[in-house]
Parts: structure tokens; sequence; C-alpha cells
């Protein structure tokens, strides 16, 4: 069975820092494509970043970009999310997404939530 | 960046009933190389994450009941399900996977009349 597990949200002040994860089986992880999308309290889908397979490629939305990091460690079967200098409009569940064809998210983890204020 | 722009913003259906939700691309998601329409279509439930319900357009993700239709090419696309049943009770998202950023439509709130 397919599993993808956020974890790392939490409450965090503006300019701060939160790191997300997403533990992944039942699939071979180092085999696809991953995908972060957020979305804010009551609000639509945001497309965040994406890393291809072997990590060499990864894409950001301009909205996150030179902030957020995205990585993953295939031998962990793990992805993440490095989030730096944190703003109230980051405020979202963020949602890991199983990736083919660079942007096509087939399987979606249940998303951690990341609360940004003081 | 592409936009998706979908219509209408919510849709209330008798059970039963045809459900239609379109959704247009500022510029054309249709790949010549492959002739492939880098489109999906997911649906969310509340509390829920999305579910892919289709992709390249009009390929039905496995397990999504064929009451639900995906159509269109280039920069129009449709979803449809020709008859409604209470579990549709959803929002749906069109996204466009052609270039980065990956753009979401803004969603449809699907109800029942």
């Amino acid at each position: 069975e397919v599993q993808l597990v956020e974890s790392g949200g939490g409450l965090v002040q503006p300019g701060g820092s939160l790191r997300l994860s997403c533990a992944a089986s039942g699939f071979t992880f180092s085999s696809f494509e991953m995908t972060w999308v957020r979305q804010a309290p009551g609000k639509g889908l945001d497309w965040v970043s994406y890393i291809s397979s072997s990590g060499g490629t990864i894409y950001y939305a301009d909205s996150v970009k030179g902030r957020f990091t995205m990585s993953r460690d295939n031998a962990k079967n793990s992805l993440y999310l490095q989030m730096n200098s944190l703003r109230a409009d980051d405020t979202a569940v963020y949602f890991c997404g199983r990736t083919q064809a660079g942007g096509l998210i087939d399987f979606w983890g249940q998303g951690t939530l990341v609360t940004v204020s003081s | 960046d592409i936009v998706m722009t979908q219509s209408p913003d919510s849709l209330a259906v008798s059970l039963g009933e045809r459900a239609t939700i379109n959704c247009k691309s500022s510029q054309s998601v249709l790949y010549s190389s492959n002739n492939k329409n880098y489109l999906a279509w997911y649906q969310q439930k509340p509390g829920q994450p999305p579910k892919l319900l289709f992709y390249w357009a009009s390929t039905r993700e496995f397990g999504v009941p064929d009451r639900f239709s995906g159509s269109g090419s280039g920069t129009d696309f449709t979803l449809t399900i020709s008859s409604l049943q209470a579990e549709d009770v959803a929002l749906y998202y069109c996204q466009q996977y052609y270039s980065t950023p990956y753009t979401f439509g803004q969603g449809t709130k699907l109800e029942i009349k």
C-alpha cells in the first residue's frame, strides 16, 4: 500500500524556520519524482516545489524561491522541505505528493499544518 | 506562468443529474511532439487530501467511476459527471503540468441541489 506521511508542521513565529519531512512507503521511492503543494485555510491548491527522482533537478514557485529548499534521501525513503524566513502567508497545510511526468501528482499524503504567527 | 481558470466557482446539481466543470488555460498545454494534453483533474473531499481523477486530460485513474469523464484539448477542458451521486460532493481542481510552475485552477465546489 502506497503511503506518504508528512511531519514537522507546527506554530512558528514570522522570520522563523521549520523543516518538513515526508516518509514514503509501499513503492520504490527512488524511482519517482516528488512534489510539495500547500493549501492555505479555506483556499485552493498552491504548487510549491518539485524534485526529480535523483534529486538533481529542483523547481520552486517564485513565492518560496530563496527561502525554501527541497531535498530527498532515497536511502531513507524520505523527502524534505526546509522553510526559512517564514511569513504569515506561508500558513497552510503542506502536502507531499508522488509525481510523474514532471507535475502529475498521482498520490498525496494527508498533509501537515504550518502556522506562522506571533 | 500559465493561469488556470475554472468555471463555475460553485455548482449545485440534483442527484442523478449531469454536472459539468470547465477549465481554461491561458496558453495551450498540448505538447505537439507527443500530442498529449498536460492537464489533470483532482477531487478533494472535506478534511482529505486531493485525489487524482484524470491525467492527460481524459485518461481516467484506476478506480474512478465511469460516470466521471474528462475531455478537451489545447486550452479548454471539461470534467463531466454524468449522474451525480451524493459521494461526489467535493471540490474539484484542474492542474496543468506542461510547464513550471505547475499551476492549479481556483477550484469548483460541487454541491447537491
